[in-house]
């Protein structure tokens, strides 16, 4: 059964502080692991697609890494509008999705 | 923009009521996905469709249904509502270009049942 976990559950940071999330992994047959932004009462904003170990994709403060069995999600001197969930995903081949519980990000200024 | 939408932002209904849950996108992606998202268990896979007339359960596929008659929408029937299926409902789209995968999602249904 292909599952995914998230560390940590919740994370306070500074204005500024950098730091990483983790997504670990277990999948048969890795498709593509996904990390998406949610605010409350909406849906997931689509941030990266990795599929290969050794994989890293940016965008802004953002960036995301990708090894045989996690992913991080680095987090560089964020800002407080940085502040959602970030659900982690794998699909398989069989092209099923497992999404994380995520983690939960607050940004104090 | 790639744009997904869903019928209803909040609904209520009755248990035992047949409830209609409609999911469009304007992009012409093929692939189309059910997710419902529940405190404590995370977004879970009810159903997915790579083609019209196309459709594979998910992980939690009992209780519902689906239809796909054309590529731009993809509809989620609850046959008779029970009160476990108070949920966030939520729609996807995806495109895969080049070798990428990219995975759109609509603002989501909250529905109750009573």
């Amino acid at each position: 059964e292909d599952q995914v976990t998230q560390s940590p559950e919740a994370l306070r940071l500074q204005e500024g502080e950098s730091s990483s999330l983790n997504c670990s992994y277990t999948v048969s047959g890795l498709r593509g692991l996904f990390w998406y932004r949610q605010d409350p009462g909406k849906g997931p904003e689509f941030l990266f697609t990795l599929y290969s170990a050794g994989e890293e994709k940016e965008k802004e403060r953002l960036k995301a890494t990708l090894t045989k069995k996690e992913s991080f999600l680095h987090i560089t001197a964020p800002k407080p509008e940085d502040s959602a969930t970030y659900l982690c995903a794998v699909r398989s081949n069989a092209g099923k999705s497992t999404f994380g519980d995520g983690t939960t990000l607050t940004v104090k200024p | 923009d790639v744009k997904v939408t869903q019928s209803s932002r909040y609904l209520v209904k009755r248990t035992g009521e047949k409830v209609f849950l409609e999911c469009v996108q304007d992009m012409d992606h093929e692939n189309m996905f059910w997710y419902r998202q529940d405190p404590g268990l995370g977004l879970r896979l009810i159903y997915f469709s790579y083609d019209v007339k196309m459709k594979e359960k998910g992980d939690i596929p009992e209780g519902y249904s689906v239809s796909r008659e054309k590529k731009e929408r993809f509809s989620l029937i609850l046959e008779s509502a029970s009160t476990n299926q108070t949920s966030m409902y939520l729609c996807a789209s995806s495109l895969t270009a080049g070798g990428e995968e990219t995975q759109y999602f609509g603002p989501g249904t909250r529905l109750l049942v009573l």
